[in-house]
């Protein structure tokens, strides 16, 4: 078990330009969420993937905001023409089978827009 | 809605007492709750989860909790406190037919020495 991995740590663009994070999940979990994390907030909800399949979204996840999970393994989050607004922390989990086994979170990617 | 609160943004305790960090919860039907911390420019570490049984629930570093159904709350606590225990405090509730994570606002915990 090595974990949830996110990269890259941290992302500076400036607004307007394209982002995209990538998310490895436990190997042997076949539930992917994404989160958003703000300053003095808990994590929000955006998406959730079981194997490739893209289940759940959240209002949050504007059109400029896509997921993917092509292969049932990784996970890419893209955001276009960034706004000041999405500056947060985003952060990945993973978790197995039913739904209430506990979701185990990556160290995140932190997105700072200039 | 489902929602969590945690009405203390901060808790300080010395070393070596007691801690409670407070949690209540709005979910309809029956709630899978779940703690977490986090430490400083790290991701959430799963402590503990409520789903079924025992109301005293028992997890990573001491730490346990205790579902309260009448009152809808779910305290963390620890008999004993250490300075390593410092850091932010996540509260989460899912229903049963949800899969997103409702979390709270977080609570810092200080313990001095």
């Amino acid at each position: 078990d090595t974990g949830v991995s996110q990269n890259p740590r941290h992302k500076i663009t400036k607004r307007g330009q394209n982002v995209t994070f990538r998310c490895d999940p436990i190997s042997e979990h076949n539930r992917l969420y994404w989160y958003r994390q703000t300053l003095g907030q808990g994590p929000e909800f955006l998406t959730y993937f079981q194997n490739e399949a893209q289940l759940e979204k959240s209002r949050l996840l504007s059109d400029r905001f896509s997921a993917e999970r092509p292969k049932g393994s990784f996970s890419t989050l893209e955001i276009q023409r960034t706004e000041q607004g999405d500056s947060a922390m985003y952060l990945c989990a993973s978790s197995h089978g039913s739904s209430n086994q506990p979701q185990h979170f990556g160290d995140g990617t932190r997105l700072s827009i200039l | 809605a489902q929602s969590v609160a945690q009405p203390e943004d901060q808790v300080n305790v010395a070393e070596g007492n007691p801690l409670t960090v407070k949690c209540t919860y709005s979910v309809s039907g029956n709630p899978y709750l779940f703690w977490y911390v986090q430490y400083p420019n790290r991701g959430l570490q799963f402590l503990l989860k409520y789903i079924t049984g025992d109301n005293l629930v028992k997890g990573s570093y001491g730490f346990e909790a205790e579902f309260n159904k009448s009152q809808t709350s779910f305290h963390l606590k620890k008999p004993s406190a250490l300075v390593s225990d410092s850091a932010l405090y996540f509260c989460a509730v899912r229903d049963q037919a949800g899969t997103a994570l409702i979390f709270g606002k977080g609570t810092t915990l200080s313990v001095s020495s």
